[in-house]
């Protein structure tokens, strides 16, 4: 089957540095993807890795180990407006390039 | 505004009715997905057309089915609907070379 996990909530203070990680098992692995959902808002894509190592924007990086089947977004400078739901999802030629989602990150950021 | 409509945004309705939630996706997109989401849960993947035609399908009852228009948009529709069907739908359009899913607003069902 496929899977992935990710911690249910992670709590981080305004102007630090958060890691979300990322495991998933899954055969025909494709590519990693990160997604942010505030409350009662949509998923908005933050990143894609296909290929290990790390890819930045702005305040995101996320990380990508194909070897381990790991992944991590990491957030920089974090602002409370960081507050949302983070979602990874793995797409395989296995589930027909279907997104597999995992559950979510809470991130809670505190002053 | 992220170029994928989804209406209506609210609906709420009794046990047992039909409702039908609509999506037009972003412009040049082909791939429309449709999302359940309750409370404080995941993403469940409903199902996907592509170009007209059914391309993948998730959890999706037998009391749901959708279809997409010669025009992409895409309507899904829930009949004999029940308390455990209230959460929020989500419609998402893809295109090839662009990574990643668009997504509507959503529309927020509300059974009662």
């Amino acid at each position: 089957g496929q899977s992935l996990e990710q911690p249910s909530e992670v709590t981080a203070v305004e102007g630090a540095i958060v890691q979300i990680n990322c495991t998933y098992q899954t055969s025909g692995f494709y590519g990693l993807s990160w997604y942010q959902q505030h409350d009662g808002g949509a998923p908005t894509f933050l990143s894609y890795n296909a290929l290990d190592g790390l890819e930045e924007t702005g305040r995101f990086s996320s990380f990508l180990s194909r070897s381990d089947s790991y992944g991590y977004l990491l957030l920089q400078e974090l602002q409370m407006k960081d507050s949302a739901s983070y979602f990874c999802a793995v797409t395989s030629r296995d589930s027909n390039y279907q997104l597999i989602w995992g559950a979510g990150t809470k991130l809670i950021i505190k002053p | 505004d992220s170029g994928v409509t989804q209406t209506p945004k609210h609906l709420i309705t009794a046990t047992g009715q039909r409702v039908t939630l609509r999506c037009s996706p972003r412009s040049g997109d082909l791939s429309v997905y449709w999302y359940q989401q309750s409370l404080d849960q995941g993403l469940q993947f409903l199902i996907q057309y592509y170009n007209g035609e059914e391309r993948a399908k998730g959890n999706i009852l037998e009391r749901f089915s959708a279809q997409q228009f010669p025009d992409l948009h895409s309507e899904l529709n829930l009949s004999s609907l029940e308390l455990g069907d209230s959460a929020l739908y989500f419609c998402a359009s893809s295109a090839p070379g662009r990574s990643g899913y668009t997504f509507g607003s959503g529309t927020r069902l509300t059974v009662v």
